[in-house]
């Protein structure tokens, strides 16, 4: 099946502790999108990457990275300074000027 | 920064009516794509139109895109109670080769049937 697996679904987290979301892609897209959706705020930009070994910081990156080391797999982690996780995350790809949505992951802080 | 903004943020209609989504941007774009959003699961993408069109259909869906005023429309025809989802503009821009897409806050559509 060709798509975009997001992990985990669920994920609860401590307060002070880094968490990492998984986002694998079998699209054979070049560019890949980490979105935040928080209740009447729609999508916000966190990080991009056009290609391999390169990504750019978005509109809210601050107390998350990134890593692109494959050209399937973008992995958002959220750190301990990022004030307000608890949140929807979404991953993206983008091809043929169209985005393709995993299925999201819900991180709550404990 | 929010680039598009969708009107109304709620709507309800009944089963059979036609629902009118509307969608304003501040910025210079290559094209703007509509997506729709079920509770809890991740966008699916409906519709997608470029800078120089000014019209675009597919299926019950139809598309149209006014450069001079910033905005675009989404018109559900016939809607359906499987309709019911929230409905996304995205505008997109290209900033030094970089492709990158802006969404609203989305317009939440109830169909009662």
């Amino acid at each position: 099946d060709g798509g975009i697996t997001q992990s985990p679904k669920y994920l609860f987290r401590k307060e002070g502790q880094n968490v990492t979301l998984s986002c694998e892609q079998n699209l054979n897209h070049d560019a890949m999108y980490w979105y935040r959706q928080d209740p009447g705020q729609g999508l916000r930009l966190i990080y991009y990457s056009q290609i391999v070994n390169d990504f750019q910081k978005g509109d809210i990156a601050e107390g998350y990275s990134v890593s692109r080391e494959k050209k399937e797999s973008f992995p958002l982690t959220v750190t301990s300074a990022q004030k307000n996780p608890t949140a929807f995350y979404l991953c993206a790809t983008q091809g043929a000027g169209e985005l393709f949505f995993g299925e999201g992951s819900r991180l709550t802080v404990l | 920064s929010q680039q598009g903004e969708e009107d109304p943020q709620a709507l309800s209609i009944q089963e059979g009516e036609n629902a009118t989504m509307n969608c304003s941007y501040k910025t210079s774009i290559n094209n703007l794509q509509w997506y729709r959003q079920n509770s809890g699961r991740g966008l699916v993408h409906l519709i997608l139109i470029r800078s120089n069109e000014r019209e675009k259909h597919s299926g019950r869906l139809r598309v149209t895109l006014d450069t001079s005023k910033k905005s675009s429309s989404l018109l559900i025809t016939a809607s359906r109670a499987a309709d019911t989802a929230s409905y996304f503009c995205a505008t997109v821009r290209s900033s030094g080769g970089s492709y990158i897409p802006t969404f609203g806050r989305g317009t939440s559509l109830i169909v009662h049937p």
